[in-house]
Formats: structure tokens, sequence, C-alpha cells
């Protein structure tokens, strides 16, 4: 089946500083995706993707999706304690009610 | 903010038994999906239905599993027979349109004894 390659799989960093964290794959996707999850919880999106090369920001959050479509990532600016969980990104390679294809997840945990 | 429900947020039954999973998604969306996440892995995709019809599965979704929207609100997963590796969360996720951005509910945890 159709990979995502995530990385790094865990981060350990401050309060305050800067992270990130990427997805890859072999094939071209139509969207990408970017959702935290904490634990016990569903995925909570934070920030979607729909154009090769479209840059967009949340917050403090800023994503890209890659002018090959089989890339994306996302930037964490000044990092909070509450930060803290996983991070997926998710593909979709077709366009009328077709599947997520997740990464594995980026582990998040900063200490303040 | 309107927001997928999902029912109940915990479940323990039997290897053997049928469970049924209920979600109810957001009011104007029309595509709905199941997931599935075993304890420490990645989210994985089951079913996708769109019009009263399965439009997409995975292999996971074999004869076990079932959906349906009953009453025009509801939509659920059946798991006819259960496996012990059945246990996981199992999320149910709707977008408005297909190739939308899905929105997820908090999950059902499944245990299977």
């Amino acid at each position: 089946g159709q990979q995502l390659n995530q990385s790094p799989q865990s981060m350990f960093i401050q309060e305050g500083e800067d992270v990130s964290m990427n997805c890859t794959s072999s094939s071209i996707f139509n969207t990408w995706l970017w959702y935290k999850q904490d634990p016990g919880e569903g995925p909570v999106l934070l920030i979607a993707l729909y154009k090769a090369g479209e840059l967009t920001s949340n917050g403090r959050l800023t994503a890209q999706f890659g002018i090959t479509r089989k890339d994306s990532f996302l930037n964490i600016s000044a990092s909070i304690p509450s930060d803290v969980g996983i991070y997926f990104c998710a593909g979709q390679l077709g366009q009328a009610g077709t599947a997520l294809i997740f990464g594995k997840g980026t582990t998040l945990s900063v200490s303040s | 903010e309107p927001e997928v429900t999902q029912t109940p947020s915990h479940q323990v039954t039997q290897m053997g038994q049928e469970v049924i999973l209920r979600c109810v998604p957001i009011s104007n969306h029309l595509y709905f999906y199941w997931y599935r996440q075993i304890l420490g892995q990645k989210v994985e995709f089951l079913v996708s239905f769109y019009n009263n019809e399965i439009s997409e599965k995975s292999e996971i979704f074999d004869d076990q599993f079932s959906v349906e929207r009953p009453d025009g609100s509801n939509f659920t997963l059946k798991i006819r027979s259960t496996k012990l590796e059945d246990s996981a969360m199992y999320f149910c996720a709707t977008s408005r349109w297909g190739g939308e951005t899905q929105y997820f509910g908090p999950g059902t945890r499944l245990l299977v004894l």
C-alpha cells in the first residue's frame, strides 16, 4: 500500500524553540493535511494544503505543500508546553471521498 | 463549532460478539469515513461512505465489517464477530465534499477480550 515517511519519529525540545517535521512519499498527493493528536483523543486538524507550492500559516504553525506534490513540512515556532502531542501528516491521493493515508507520527515533547 | 460525535467512548466486549459503533456527522457533511488506530500505531483507513453506499474500502474492511446510515443522522460501523486484533481506537470522520478536509470524532476505544 501507499506509504508516507514521516520524520523525525520523536523530538525533545525546550520551550521557545522552533520545531520542524516533514513527510515524504513516492506517490503524488492532491491534498496534504497536518493533524495533532492528544492521548486518547481524535486527530485535530491543524492545516490543510490543496495546491503544490502552497504555504499556509495557522498562528505559530506553518506548513507547505511541496512542489513535487510528494512531500510536506510543518514548522512550529516558539514552542510552548501545550504543543506536546503527536503530529500526523496525512495525504489524499484522489479527489472525491478518498482515504487519508497517515504517516506514523512525530511525538513532540516540550520541557519548560 | 460543529463537531463529529461518537458513542460509546469505550466498549469492552468478548471475542466473537457483535459491536456497533455510532457516529453523528457534522450536519451538512455528505462524506463519512471510519478509521482505526491500534495502540501506538498510525491511523489506518477502513471505509468511506457517500450517498448511502461504500465508495472505497481498505483490505482491513473485510466481511466482518459493515457500515450503514440507518436513520439519516447516525453513521454506524458494525463488527459482526469481534477478534482480539480488532482492539483499537475507532475514529469516525466526515467531510462536506469528497476531497475536502476530513474532521475526526473523539473515537471509540474498543477492547476485545
